[in-house]
C-alpha cells in the first residue's frame, strides 16, 4: 500500500530552536493532516489543511498545503521540551484511492539533544 | 465526553487463540477505522466503516474481521492469532472521511 514520504525520520531539538518537517507523495491529495503522538497514547490532531496553498497556524505550529497538492510542511517555532514525540502527516487522495481513507507517513521522531 | 474508548489496553495471546478488541465512540461519528502501528511503519489501515451496517477492507485486512451493528461500536476480531499480529492497534472515528480522525489510546497486543 502507498505511504507518504515523511522526512526527516528523526531529529534532535534544543529548547528554543525552530523545527521543520515535510511530507511528499506521488499522488495528489485533497486533505493534509498533521498529528502528534506521545508515548503510550494515540495520535492527536494538530492541524488540518483542505486547500492548496493554505497556511494554517495553531500556536507555535504552522503547516502548509503545498501548491502542487503533493506535499505539506510543518514548522514548530521556539521549541519547548514538551514538543518531543512522534509527528505524523496524513493525507486523503483526491482520486478516491485508498477508499478515500487517510494514508499516513512513517513519522518524524523529535527528541531532546543530549 | 469520553471520545474514543478502546479495551483492553494490553493483551497477551497464544498463537491460534481468538479475541475481540473493543472500540466505542460517543461523538455520533459515522466514520470509524482500525489501524495497526508497527515500529517504523506508521499507521496502516485494517478495516473501516462509513456507517452502521457498512464495512470495508483497508490495506492489511487479512486475519481480521469487523462488524458495525451500531454507530457507537466497531469491534475488531482476530480469528486465529499469529505472532505477526503483535502490534499496537488504534481505533479512530470521524464525522467524515476528509475530517480529522479522533484516535483512541490503543491496545497493545502480544502474540506468543
Amino acid at each position: 500500500g502507498q505511504q507518504l514520504n515523511q522526512s526527516p525520520q528523526s531529529m534532535f531539538i534544543q529548547e528554543g530552536e525552530d523545527v521543520s518537517m515535510n511530507c511528499t507523495s506521488s499522488s495528489i491529495f485533497n486533505t493534509w493532516l498533521w498529528y502528534k503522538q506521545d508515548p503510550g497514547e494515540g495520535p492527536v490532531l494538530l492541524i488540518a489543511l483542505y486547500k492548496a496553498g493554505e497556511l494554517t497556524s495553531n500556536g507555535r505550529l504552522t503547516a502548509q498545503f503545498g501548491i502542487t497538492r503533493k506535499d505539506s510542511f510543518l514548522n514548530i517555532s521556539a521549541s519547548i521540551p514538551s514538543d518531543v514525540g512522534i509527528y505524523f502527516c496524513a493525507g486523503q487522495r483526491s482520486d478516491g484511492g485508498s477508499q478515500g481513507n487517510l494514508i499516513f507517513g512513517k513519522g518524524t521522531k523529535l527528541s531532546v539533544k543530549p | 465526553n469520553a471520545g474514543v474508548t478502546q479495551t483492553p489496553k494490553f493483551q497477551v495471546l497464544k498463537t491460534g487463540q481468538s479475541m475481540t478488541l473493543q472500540c466505542a465512540q460517543d461523538m455520533n461519528h459515522e466514520y470509524m477505522s482500525w489501524y495497526r502501528q508497527d515500529p517504523g511503519m506508521g499507521l496502516r489501515l485494517i478495516h473501516y466503516s462509513v456507517g452502521a451496517g457498512i464495512t470495508d477492507q483497508g490495506e492489511v485486512p487479512n486475519g481480521y474481521n469487523v462488524s458495525r451493528s451500531t454507530t457507537e461500536d466497531f469491534p475488531l476480531r482476530l480469528l486465529s492469532a499469529a505472532p505477526s499480529q503483535t502490534s499496537v492497534y488504534f481505533c479512530a472515528s470521524s464525522y467524515g472521511g476528509s475530517y480529522g480522525y479522533t484516535f483512541g489510546s490503543g491496545t497493545r497486543l502480544t502474540v506468543v
